[in-house]
């Protein structure tokens, strides 16, 4: 069972539309993170968060950007779309210390 | 630059093998090590979690050592199923204490009947 929602599973849309990417965890974990990931590579940090008010970008840089005003979302957005911006977003959960990430199943972004 | 290499050739092995998954590092000095597996589609699944004073870790039918000497990791799965089959990514601390992992590209096991 998930334990982390990621909503639109799939997404299709135009150039230059403004989007949000939803991301909701029920497990009250204070660190949340977002991770892009091109078919065949590796996945890359872009922006995480240690808690509410707590936002961070991560090592690669994005145009996105995201907000933690209650524990439990995590929403990404992208105020307008390009064909660039064309990936697999992912979103994950984890407890202080040092502890495995739980990951959502993605949203898969396409701008035409 | 810290770097983390996984063996992008895929892994092809006949069902009740054991199969040996490397990951090597170079400037890190990692607390500790992850591996995930990750279906095509979806996101990763946590399977591990070993720390630098662990040499090895074991769940199940998954084996992780971890030598800080060599930089290296080795992921095993002994008596594999064609259910095995997918993409194993290894992870690691990207800065201390910050919990930033920062993946592998991932190796494909692929587990053939």
């Amino acid at each position: 069972e998930a334990d982390i929602y990621q909503t639109p599973r799939y997404l299709v849309i135009g150039t230059g539309k403004k989007i949000t990417l939803e991301c909701s965890q029920t497990m009250g974990h204070d660190k949340m993170y977002w991770y892009q990931q091109d078919p065949g590579m590796e996945l890359h940090l872009i922006h995480y968060s240690y808690g509410v008010n707590s936002t961070e970008k991560g090592d690669l840089s994005s145009e996105s950007t995201v907000s933690r005003i209650r524990t439990e979302h995590f929403p990404l957005t992208l105020e307008s779309a390009r064909p660039s911006h064309t990936s697999q977003y992912l979103c994950a959960s984890s407890e202080q210390g040092a502890y495995g990430y739980t990951f959502g199943s993605g949203t898969r972004l396409t701008v035409v | 630059s810290q770097k983390i290499e996984q063996n992008s050739e895929a892994l092809n092995i006949q069902e009740g093998k054991t199969a040996t998954l490397t990951c090597n590092y170079t400037n890190y000095s990692p607390a500790y090590l992850q591996w995930y597996r990750q279906d095509p589609g979806r996101g990763p699944v946590f399977l591990l979690l070993i720390r630098e004073n662990e040499k090895e870790k074991r769940k199940e039918r998954l084996k992780v050592t971890f030598d800080t000497t060599l930089k290296q990791s080795l992921f095993h799965i002994t008596a594999s199923q064609p259910a095995d089959s997918a993409t194993y990514l290894c992870a690691l601390e990207g800065s201390s204490n910050t919990g930033k992992l920062i993946f592998g590209q991932g190796t494909t096991l692929q587990v053939k009947p």
